[in-house]
């Protein structure tokens, strides 16, 4: 089963960039890695998704090295907004058709103003 | 819209005491799930279902029961409701069970166990 390691927190001023570390050593073959977003009492929300190498779309980039081992989200200057907790999705195949999904712990994001 | 439901969003109920959380979805989903979050823990799977009658367990399962009648909803039952289940609740849908789709959540039930 695969494990994933976030920072606890973070804490960053307005306008600089933010970059979120995650561990999975044991990510499988076939898993993607996906980061999400949650504001306080709501879901979690997509952000971005990767395999290998770079992602980057409107919100983030998503950078993964050749190993897979470990994935990093950076969110460019960052605002006020941004201030949310921050997972990091594995998916863990247990089975033939058959996946569990492990989210970390989280990292809670702060910006100062 | 498509959306991920869940019913009551609050609940306050006694040790004991049966009880149902519903979840729907409107997207045709194949894959849903029920996670419970709790302070420094995040968010942990309880159990998730890939299709009609296709449910297995995640990382806490115990104390509860999910059923999967229909593809659009998947229940999730407390028979005996315990204080220790006093948590956020959360149910989530996507397209597949690859873990590249993208899971949609629901608002939240936030249940207190007395």
């Amino acid at each position: 089963l695969a494990k994933t390691t976030q920072p606890i927190s973070m804490d960053s001023y307005e306008g600089q960039e933010v970059n979120i570390t995650c561990s999975h050593n044991n990510i499988a073959t076939n898993d993607y890695i996906t980061w999400y977003q949650q504001f306080p009492s709501q879901g979690p929300r997509f952000i971005i998704q990767g395999y290998k190498t770079k992602v980057t779309n409107e919100v983030a980039s998503l950078f993964i090295p050749a190993d897979r081992k470990s994935s990093t989200l950076s969110l460019p200057r960052v605002s006020l907004s941004d201030t949310a907790v921050y997972y990091c999705l594995v998916g863990v195949g247990s089975g033939a058709g058959s996946y569990q999904l492990t989210f970390g712990k989280g990292t809670k994001l702060s910006v100062i103003p | 819209e498509a959306q991920v439901t869940q019913n009551p969003r609050y609940l306050i109920t006694v040790t004991g005491k049966k009880l149902t959380v519903t979840c729907s979805q409107n997207m045709n989903h194949e894959y849903m799930s029920w996670y419970r979050q709790d302070p420094g823990l995040g968010l942990r799977q309880i159990y998730y279902s890939m299709n009609v009658e296709v449910t297995d367990k995640g990382d806490v399962p115990e104390g509860y029961k999910v059923s999967r009648k229909e593809k659009r909803n998947f229940p999730l039952i407390l028979e005996s409701p315990s204080p220790n289940q006093t948590s956020l609740y959360f149910c989530a849908s996507s397209r597949s069970s690859l873990d590249s789709d993208t899971q949609y959540f629901g608002p939240g039930t936030r249940l207190t166990v007395l």
